[in-house]
């Protein structure tokens, strides 16, 4: 079974600051892909950014990076320099071996304040 | 190029009374995956369609159910509502494969029961 755990229920950061979102992972698919998505309050998800189980290096668009640690199962989000544009949710997703499904967390609420 | 288009975006029924929802993927776009979206249970799977065949299905009762048409246009339908189907209903389409794609969400469907 796929799990997301995302521990944080809302996060906040001063504008202009980094700022780190934390995701965990449980899955015994050998190969799989982690995803963030972005939920601003008019509810289109937006995607941010990928990784792969087997990409050696950790992803990486524009201000988003993803810090992916395989052994600790473990795929946070670091938002540099943040902006008043940022608050939203924040969710974790992973697909494993179903093709065309996503396994998602809770999610995190991004507030960042000027 | 156009996104994710879903139709309608604001619906309010009373229980008892069904509904159906539409989804028009990006062009090219033939994997088309549904979401349901609620503040109790977050972000669970439908249902995915690929080439106007259910391809994979999440744990959810007959009263929802699917469907894709040739030019990859999906509807959802649920039937006999209830209080608990008041939800945000998600569209995500994906080109054919590899399993890598990125999932491209539509702005969703509220759907109110009363």
């Amino acid at each position: 079974a796929q799990k997301i755990t995302q521990t944080q229920p809302g996060m906040f950061v001063q504008e202009k600051e980094a700022v780190t979102l934390d995701c965990t992972y449980d899955t015994s698919d050998p190969s799989y892909g982690l995803f963030w998505y972005k939920q601003p309050s008019s509810g289109e998800m937006i995607f941010l950014i990928y990784q792969g189980s087997y990409d050696q290096q950790n992803a990486t668009e524009g201000r988003y990076s993803l810090n992916f640690q395989k052994a600790r199962k473990s795929a946070n989000l670091v938002i540099s320099a943040s902006q008043l544009g940022d608050s939203a949710m924040y969710f974790c997703a992973m697909r494993g071996s179903t093709l065309g499904r996503l396994y998602f967390g809770r999610g995190t609420q991004l507030t960042v304040w000027p | 190029k156009a996104g994710v288009t879903q139709t309608p975006r604001y619906l309010i029924k009373t229980r008892g009374q069904q509904v159906t929802l539409s989804c028009s993927p990006i062009s090219g776009h033939r994997s088309v995956s549904w979401y349901q979206q609620t503040p109790g249970q977050g972000l669970q799977f439908l249902f995915e369609y690929f080439s106007e065949t259910q391809r994979n299905k999440g744990n959810f009762p007959g009263r929802f159910s699917g469907r894709q048409f040739s030019n990859s246009r999906s509807e959802m339908n649920v039937s006999t509502l209830e209080l608990g189907d008041s939800a945000l209903y998600l569209c995500a389409t994906a080109p054919e494969n590899p399993w890598a794609n990125v999932l491209t969400f539509g702005a969703g469907s509220r759907l109110t029961v009363l």
